[in-house]
């Protein structure tokens, strides 16, 4: 059925190291991806997104790149920060469907250790 | 604006009792979502409206679930006679958008944490 597995947690890293969270997704259509993030005490932010096959979507020196071929969006980052420490989730919709429900992964918590 | 609300933050109450949940969204947006996550999962969605109307319902919205959201302004999220098993936190998002077409960024608030006991 329609789901995304993610990488499970926790990450934990030193700063300044370089950061892959694994996202792999089962989608009925052609969906879009996205990567949000919440950290402690926040709600839920968009952090970046990819709307067809082979989009790159960036923010923040994170990126992920829509690979149709693996159904897969994983996210990276160069060089991670202490601020980067929250949890990630990778997520997917259908777009131009009716709702654009979010269909979501578990989450995986970055700890970044100064 | 400031964007989505939720009141109360955090709700205690024991089995059996009734719950309600409220949800401010950002003024322009046309729709609403409500998502419940549990400890360790990843937000689960529960309904949608479109302005006042509600569109879709999951399958985990029970009996006991109720949404509304009158005028298209605010929303409402009741649990009748709660379950150990409705703790969670309950999430609410809005975003532009119309039937169809592109999609709108959904904006979160910070979620109304339900602890049963």
């Amino acid at each position: 059925g329609d789901s995304v597995t993610q990488m499970e947690g926790p990450v934990t890293l030193s700063e300044e190291a370089f950061l892959t969270i694994n996202c792999t997704y089962t989608a009925t259509g052609y969906p879009s991806l996205f990567w949000y993030v919440q950290y402690p005490g926040e709600g839920l932010q968009l952090l970046l997104k990819a709307t067809k096959a082979d989009d790159k979507g960036s923010n923040k020196g994170f990126e992920a790149t829509y690979r149709k071929e693996t159904t897969s969006f994983h996210l990276e980052k160069g060089s991670v920060q202490v601020s980067d420490s929250a949890v990630y989730f990778c997520a997917w919709t259908l777009y131009g469907g009716a709702t654009n429900k979010l269909i979501f992964g578990t989450g995986t918590l970055l700890a970044v250790q100064p | 604006d400031t964007g989505v609300s939720q009141n109360p933050r955090h709700k205690i109450t024991k089995r059996g009792q009734n719950v309600t949940f409220r949800c401010d969204p950002i003024s322009e947006h046309n729709r609403l979502y409500w998502y419940r996550q549990t400890l360790g999962q990843g937000p689960e969605f529960l309904t949608y409206f479109q302005n006042e109307a509600q569109l879709e319902k999951s399958r985990l919205l029970s009996d006991r679930f109720s949404a509304e959201r009158p005028k298209g302004s605010f929303s409402t999220l009741e649990i009748q006679r709660t379950e150990q098993g409705d703790s969670a936190m309950y999430l609410c998002a809005s975003s532009l958008g119309t039937s169809g077409g592109a999609f709108y960024e959904q904006y979160f608030g910070p979620g109304t944490r339900l602890t049963v006991t």
